[in-house]
């Protein structure tokens, strides 16, 4: 099946760091994808959409200089959290469509655990 | 404004028997439905999907049906094994739009 890898797994840093997260499709390609963020207990949030060479679109309320996404391949969507604070710790999660429609499932990576000291 | 909800937050079946897991949206325009299961500090898998052109869909142990009139819809496992626990989230999208997913609940099944 559709395999999506992110990475790192787990991220653990100081207030004031910018950190990287990768997501890639390995099997497919995804001209779309998505970056979720999931607080405990609650469902995942969308937070953007990325669209390969264009401008992510953002949801209402989350911050597009805060939250700097780069969609450079159709295998390839990184979010930076620049300047990352407390507040920003969180699990954060991508998922990727395959090309073919906007029919097909997306496909999950494993989640980025973001820990700002 | 949850427009996918999941009232229930856990489950427990006794293995052997028939898990049901429920989901109610709001949205009628709402038009293909995914269900997915997660396990910690793991992303979702998908499961099973139905458009809203259908009622049933049935994948081995995995049936999902959707009610539209109730705006409701619900996974049956059956039978319900060990390695099914977990947490599972349901998710319903409109057209090309993004998935909105509900709150996720956790499936134990007992040995």
């Amino acid at each position: 099946g559709a395999v999506v890898s992110q990475h790192p797994s787990w991220v653990i840093c100081k207030s004031g760091t910018s950190v990287k997260i990768e997501c890639r499709s390995l099997d497919f390609q995804a001209t779309t994808m998505f970056w979720y963020r999931q607080f405990p207990k609650q469902s995942l949030m969308l937070m953007a959409t990325s669209n390969e060479g264009s401008k992510a679109t953002y949801e209402q309320g989350v911050e597009k200089d805060k939250f700097l996404i780069n969609h450079a391949s159709l295998t390839l969507s990184t979010l930076t959290v620049t300047s990352a604070h407390p507040e920003d710790s969180s699990f954060y999660i991508c998922s990727a469509r395959e090309a073919l429609g906007q029919r097909q499932p997306q496909h999950f990576g494993d989640g980025t655990r973001l820990s700002i000291l | 404004d949850q427009q996918v909800k999941q009232n229930s937050p856990s489950l427990s079946v006794q293995e052997g028997r028939i898990s049901i897991l429920n989901c109610d949206y709001t949205n009628s325009m709402f038009d293909y439905f995914l269900w997915y299961k997660k396990y910690p500090a793991e992303g979702p898998t998908f499961l099973i999907s139905i458009s809203s052109i259908k009622d049933k869909n049935e994948d081995g142990r995995f049936t999902v049906f959707l009610n539209k009139s109730a705006k409701h819809l619900s996974l049956h496992i059956v039978p319900s094994q060990p390695g099914d626990s977990a947490v599972y989230f349901c998710a319903a999208k409109a057209g090309a739009n993004n998935l909105f997913f509900g709150t996720g609940t956790r499936l134990t099944v007992i040995p």
